[in-house]
């Protein structure tokens, strides 16, 4: 079973530029994540999806931060413009359940895109 | 709101050694408690899944235990193996929202 793809691997750019980050999840899973974590600290959740629709960004910074899931499949999460505290890594998970007050199940991770803003 | 803490936050033992890893959160009403395993510039593996109506799971030398009344919850690793060094992470999910703790890093001497 092929796991869960992200692309780029490393990406470094300037601030106030634009970047974005594409997420390919397992097979069939429903429910895709993006997190943010930054050197040192927890993966932060940005985003889930339930297949196209949104379940949570109540973490996510709506002014620069946006993300998209079409067809309920692959996800792009972009950031416009960058800002130097953006640096971390952006991982992308997926899992086969999900929503709302339902239980965990296993998420599967990706290898995350390692972003350097300077 | 729900807080997770790690301790320690980095850890050094001889190869062979016995250890435990602890986690513990502020809010006990969880769904459920994650262990994860993150090795430098990867992502994160699942090793363990607690519901909260279970008390521990074990998976080969891993054994997490939860005790959600305290907020507690640890992971016992068994005679650690240098390829166990990485980070672990803790995670606890409620409301469907999932919420990671700091993460000790673990290093197991040769």
């Amino acid at each position: 079973e092929a796991g869960v793809a992200q692309s780029p691997r490393y990406k470094i750019i300037e601030k106030r530029q634009s970047v974005a980050f594409w997420c390919n999840p397992i097979s069939g899973h429903a429910t895709l994540y993006w997190y943010q974590q930054i050197l040192g600290q927890g993966p932060k959740l940005l985003i889930q999806f339930q297949n196209n629709g949104v379940v949570d960004d109540s973490q996510l910074p709506k002014d620069r931060f946006s993300a998209e899931r079409l067809k309920g499949v692959d996800s792009t999460l972009k950031i416009q413009p960058a800002k130097l505290e953006d640096s971390a890594v952006y991982l992308c998970a997926s899992s086969s359940a999900g929503g709302r007050g339902r239980a965990l199940e296993t998420q599967y991770f990706g290898p995350g895109t390692r972003l350097l803003v300077l | 709101k729900q807080e997770v803490t790690q301790i320690p936050a980095a850890l050094s033992v001889p190869e062979g050694e016995n250890l435990v890893l602890n986690c513990s959160f502020t809010d006990s009403a969880i769904y459920n408690l994650q262990w994860f395993r993150q090795d430098p510039g990867k992502g994160l593996t699942s090793l363990l899944l607690i519901q909260s109506s279970q008390r521990e799971q074990t998976s080969g030398r891993l054994n997490a235990s939860l005790d959600k009344s305290s907020g507690r919850s640890t992971l016992y690793i068994a005679a650690s193996q240098p390829g166990d060094s990485a980070t672990y992470l803790c995670a606890v999910n409620r409301d469907d929202k999932i919420i990671f703790g700091k993460g000790t890093r673990l290093h197991i001497l040769p």
